[in-house]
């Protein structure tokens, strides 16, 4: 089965330092999300591609977070710089897209976790 | 107040006990909606689609009510399997942004 593949799987950094996250979605999956899921809280989304084009980075903290996706394939967000409340889980999914409700399925990768000291 | 909102529980049941969850959402023009459940220190994975008419898949069914602007999820005989955190997902288009609550905990105990 496919799968959403992502990496490091754990990341530990100091405050003020740069951190990057990559996520390989599923082959042919049109739409790529990111999303930070603090401990005991819901997913929330940072950012969504349709493609390599941004559709919604409303909730992305654009002071400090990045996020590219420059093929269309996989993607990248990143940190700089990293700041002790960044302590979370970053997931990535991803679904196949387009105008059909049974498209949108949003399959998730296994997530970063990142601990910021 | 939350776009999403859940009893995040626990709910402590025994096994074969049924058990049923509610969300609501504030977003009248929500379109889609779903349940995943994520097991702890895992992703989050799709357990189900909620359609209009309502719909089950083996032990759980689900049901949309869009006058009270609510989703149900409920599991009949209830595994040790079952234990995890179920989220509801609404969003709001069918390309449109997804929304997830917080979160319902399901401890089934033997």
């Amino acid at each position: 089965e496919a799968e959403v593949a992502q990496s490091p799987r754990y990341k530990i950094t100091e405050k003020s330092q740069a951190v990057a996250f990559w996520c390989d979605p599923i082959s042919g999956h049109a739409t790529l999300y990111w999303y930070r899921q603090i401990l005991g809280q819901g997913p929330e989304l940072l950012v969504q591609f349709q493609d390599e084009s941004v559709v919604d980075d409303s909730q992305l903290p654009k002071d400090r977070f990045s996020a590219e996706r420059l093929k269309g394939v996989d993607s990248t967000l990143k940190i700089q710089p990293a700041e002790l409340g960044d302590s979370a889980m970053y997931l990535c999914a991803s679904s196949l897209g387009g105008g059909v409700a049974g498209l949108h399925t949003q399959y998730f990768g296994p997530g970063t976790r990142l601990t910021v000291l | 107040r939350k776009e999403v909102e859940q009893d995040p529980g626990p709910f402590n049941v025994p096994e074969g006990a049924t058990v049923a969850f509610n969300c609501t959402y504030s977003n009248s023009a929500s379109q889609s909606f779903f349940w995943y459940r994520q097991d702890c220190r895992k992703e989050p994975k799709l357990l189900m689609s909620v359609y209009s008419s309502g719909n089950e898949d083996g032990r759980f069914t689900a049901q949309l009510n869009r006058a009270s602007q609510y989703i149900s999820l409920l599991i009949r005989d209830s595994k040790l399997s079952d234990s995890a955190t179920y989220l509801c997902v609404v969003k709001v288009g069918n390309a449109g942004k997804s929304t997830f609550g917080d979160g319902t905990t399901l401890t089934v105990k033997p």
